[in-house]
């Protein structure tokens, strides 16, 4: 079965401080990878895509297909970080599979 | 920028009714998806439609769900008869192709 994997439910950092918020994924092959976030309140908006390898708001993500990772990184974060982020991969179906998401505390 | 919007915001109806949550993708685009969050886990694909007719279905959906594209701007969700387990946030999606999806704000279902 296809899965995408997010082994913490939360992480607590101060600002300024680096993030990682880890994703695994199962499946070999080209897999198309996603980066959503859910503000309070708000809907799940595009953060990052694999293929597009653009930063957005600081963060970038990597794809690394030896470890089946595609983990989404910032330098420093910052207050207005906070939020659920939810990695995701699009199946050859067009059907987007979710991981649990990760809430991301961001403390002054 | 165009966005997917969703009425109502919340929904609580009883057991047994019938729901229709409603859905205006973005203009041009041509995919439309149906996907569900209980509170507290993930979320899980529902259904997704192209060319007036469903492309997939999860096991979710059951016979008591059905799509429907009424006009050229609306997407529903009918839930027939809503069980309490269908108690959930509701997220229309829409994609140009089979690629970024982009969400609207969701439906709180509460079935009482």
């Amino acid at each position: 079965a296809q899965r995408v994997t997010q082994p913490e439910k939360l992480l607590s950092v101060f600002k300024g401080a680096p993030v990682e918020l880890k994703c695994n994924y199962s499946y070999s092959g080209s897999p198309e990878l996603f980066w959503y976030v859910q503000y309070s309140r708000q809907r799940l908006q595009l953060l990052l895509r694999h293929i597009s390898r653009e930063s957005i708001k600081g963060f970038t993500a990597d794809l690394n297909k030896g470890e089946t990772s595609f983990h989404l990184k910032k330098p420093f974060a910052q207050e207005e970080d906070s939020a659920m982020y939810y990695c995701a991969r699009l199946t050859n179906t067009d059907k987007l599979i979710f991981g649990t998401g990760t809430r991301l505390q961001v403390f002054p | 920028e165009p966005e997917v919007t969703q009425t109502p915001s919340h929904q609580v109806t009883q057991m047994g009714q019938e729901v229709i949550l409603r859905c205006v993708p973005i203009s041009n685009h041509l995919y439309f998806y149906w996907y569900r969050q209980i509170l507290g886990q993930k979320v899980e694909f529902l259904v997704s439609f192209y060319n007036n007719e469903i492309s997939e279905k999860s096991e979710i959906f059951d016979d008591q769900f059905s799509v429907e594209r009424p006009d050229g701007s609306n997407f529903t969700l009918k839930i027939r008869s809503t069980k309490l387990e269908d108690s959930a946030m509701y997220f229309c999606a829409s994609s140009a192709g089979p690629d970024t999806q982009y969400f609207g704000p969701g439906t709180r279902l509460t079935v009482l």
